[in-house]
């Protein structure tokens, strides 16, 4: 069974739209992540989540809006879609904050 | 925040060992070294992780110094798939919950 899943794997749409990604975790762990790679490959921390509240919002647009409604999912919404949107997301789960962190295999977001 | 510095690349031969240092000269006496990988076109896969002791698992050992500025890890029998790049990180505590910075990491290439 994959540990974090994420859904889905690519998206590609157009420039203002608003989308979803979705990530489900079954480790039982406690904690949850948003992460995203731009094209340098740089990863950064965009959220992170405990027990489903908020405990790391980094600096991102309020276009990006996370959703936990249990603590087996994080969900990440994004309204008015723009070019420098397009990236792989990578959701994550540890137990606590420090845990090792388990990461999904992303979501390949394309803007045209 | 504690920073890390690795070599941009290195390669392997097969079977050999692989030594890949880092450098966190910054940090604190609370901060974990971790160690990831990312396998291109998959999410980071969490290696090891320490505070001062060396640690060794199935995957790899974990040897840090001393004074704790600088750590190496091993990967004793380097195979074609552990070809990756290899990322050290700091943990770092915000208002007591960790977050991880990922920098560039060093990109490993197992040779024949």
């Amino acid at each position: 069974d994959t540990a974090v899943s994420q859904t889905p794997k690519y998206l590609v749409t157009q420039m203002g739209n608003d989308k979803s990604i979705k990530c489900e975790q079954n480790l039982g762990h406690d904690t949850m992540y948003w992460y995203k790679q731009d094209s340098k490959k740089f990863l950064k921390i965009m959220f992170s989540y405990n027990n489903k509240e908020l405990i790391i919002n980094e600096t991102v647009p309020n276009r990006f809006s996370p959703k936990s409604p249990d603590k087996a999912h994080l969900n990440l919404h994004i309204n008015s879609l723009e070019l420098g949107d397009s990236a792989v997301y990578f959701c994550a789960s540890s137990q606590g904050d420090l845990g090792p962190q388990h990461f999904g295999d992303g979501t390949r977001l394309s803007i045209l | 925040d504690a920073k890390t510095t690795q070599p941009p690349s290195m390669d392997c031969a097969e079977g050999r060992a692989a030594n890949l240092p880092c450098n966190h000269s910054t940090i604190s006496g609370n901060e974990y070294v971790y160690w990831y990988r990312q396998i291109h076109s998959q999410g980071p896969q969490y290696i090891i992780h320490g505070l001062k002791n060396n640690e060794t698992n199935e995957m790899a050992s974990l040897i840090i110094t001393e004074d704790r500025k600088s750590s190496t890890l091993i990967l004793p029998h380097a195979t074609l798939r552990d070809t990756a790049v290899y990322y050290c990180i700091v943990g770092i505590l915000t208002d007591s919950w960790g977050k991880f910075q990922f920098g560039a990491g060093t990109q490993v290439v197992v040779t024949p």
